[in-house]
């Protein structure tokens, strides 16, 4: 099974700063990776699909990149409504898909 | 305006069979390159995908799960049934169905509001 491992688990920012997530796969997924992000009693939502390429209606301030088993997510300027939790997905051994543990952002 | 719900009971006893309801509305699922799917979320844990059913019929499990899972779908009343037996109390989550698609790189792109289920006698 491929395992993916998010860092890291809770980060504390400020509104304006650029905050990065990292998730790396156990195994080589190409771009079978999304990022999703989970508001508390939410259900998660799509934000990058195909490692880099963004969901229709997320906004440009998020971005990802990576290739193979690491991977970013990049929030570059944050808003108040952007503190949640994120999760990296891996979709390369279709149809199972394997989710990281989460990232936590709060606000500092 | 693509929405999924799920329903099915909020509480269940260990032993006992689960069996959860998706009705979405907004698509179909025999377009070709759809699937839909369930997720659970212990609380305060991550997500775990559980199954997912194609449009053409394929079923597909989460192999620690599989010997306790059936996924059907009802194309002509929009639903899929996800039935797990066995229940125990480390099975206590929220209860997602969500649809997935091929053209975002199989992901899921539309979710339910969850389904709480909790696992007490």
């Amino acid at each position: 099974d491929i395992q993916v491992t998010q860092s890291p688990s809770s980060v504390a920012a400020s509104v304006g700063d650029r905050v990065i997530i990292t998730c790396r796969a156990s195994q080589d997924v190409s771009t079978w990776l999304a990022w999703y992000q989970q508001k508390p009693g939410k259900a998660p939502k799509l934000l990058i699909y195909g490692a880099s390429n963004l969901q229709s209606g997320v906004p440009s301030r998020f971005s990802g990149s990576g290739y193979g088993t690491d991977f970013t997510l990049t929030i570059s300027s944050l808003q108040p409504e952007d503190f949640a939790t994120y999760y990296c997905q891996q979709a390369n051994s279709s149809p199972q898909s394997t989710f990281g543990q989460g990232t936590r952002l709060e606000i500092k | 305006q693509i929405s999924l719900n799920e329903s099915g009971p909020t509480l269940v006893k260990p032993t006992q069979t689960l069996t959860l309801t998706c009705t979405f509305s907004g698509f179909s699922l025999s377009t070709n390159g759809v699937g839909v799917g369930w997720v659970r979320q212990p609380p305060g844990k991550a997500l775990e995908w559980l199954a997912l059913i194609f449009w053409d019929d394929d079923k597909r499990y989460s192999p620690s799960l599989k010997s306790r899972l059936t996924i059907t779908k009802d194309t002509s009343k929009n639903q899929v049934v996800l039935t797990m037996t066995t229940m125990d109390p480390v099975d206590t989550a929220t209860y997602y169905c969500a649809r997935r698609r091929y053209n975002i790189g199989w992901n899921w792109d539309y979710w339910g509001q969850g389904s709480l289920v909790t696992v007490s006698s």
